[in-house]
């Protein structure tokens, strides 16, 4: 069963706008993590954020947790149409600090 | 350095046949891990392993097997493919004791089966 569940499904904006995307998951957690998928290739780690910390910045990216809500987002800033691909959300849950559960992905789509 | 590689990229084969994918490491890292991805379905796990010599079963098992018999790569058989089994594979791979976790995913295997 999916434990992380991404919102929307599909997401379309101007480049120059900011992108939302949110990760609902179920149960308690080690840490999340976001990836990127461009098409037809494999997945690329983005940004991990633990189940203590509330707010986690890399570059034009900004992920928050929220355990009270099990929820997370990620905010890309100034999108890019490079920026256009899938975006996951994946959990760690209980005793393991490395088995992923994926999310079904949020598909980012910015407009030149 | 070539990071993680899958063999075959494409494959096309008829129920009940076999095949093996290949997934190799240059990272040394010790888990590796053998996911699927279907349309709307994001990733499942199918098997992963600890280190040389060990696997366990995820999410999806059923219809697969695996073997780790070095540190570096990563099998993935199946037996008797099935339709069901018409998926997108990827491997991936980590280190034990990494503060971040992160996996490192291979470009990925379309596999078709008919």
């Amino acid at each position: 069963s999916q434990q992380g569940e991404e919102d929307p499904q599909a997401l379309s904006i101007q480049e120059g706008e900011n992108a939302t995307m949110n990760c609902s998951y179920k149960t308690s957690i080690n840490n999340l993590q976001w990836y990127r998928q461009n098409s037809g290739r494999g997945l690329v780690h983005l940004i991990l954020i633990r189940s203590n910390e509330r707010e986690k910045h890399s570059g034009r990216l900004r992920v928050t947790l929220d355990t009270s809500k099990k929820s997370s987002s990620l905010l890309i800033t100034a999108s890019r149409a490079a920026d256009t691909a899938s975006y996951f959300c994946a959990t760690a849950v209980g005793g393991s600090n490395y088995k992923l559960t994926f999310g079904k992905g949020t598909l980012l789509t910015v407009n030149p | 350095n070539a990071g993680v590689t899958q063999t075959p990229k494409f494959r096309v084969l008829k129920t009940g046949q076999s095949m093996t994918l290949l997934c190799a490491q240059d990272m040394n890292h010790e888990y590796m891990y053998w996911y699927r991805q279907d349309p709307g379905m994001g990733l499942r796990l199918i098997h992963y392993s600890v280190g040389e010599g060990t696997t366990a079963k995820g999410e999806v098992p059923d219809g697969y097997n695996v073997s780790r018999l070095k540190k570096q790569n990563f099998l993935l058989g199946l037996e008797s493919a099935a339709p069901s089994q018409t998926s997108v594979y990827f491997c991936a791979s980590n280190l034990l004791e990494t503060p971040y976790n992160e996996q490192f995913f291979g470009p990925g295997t379309r596999l078709t089966v008919l």
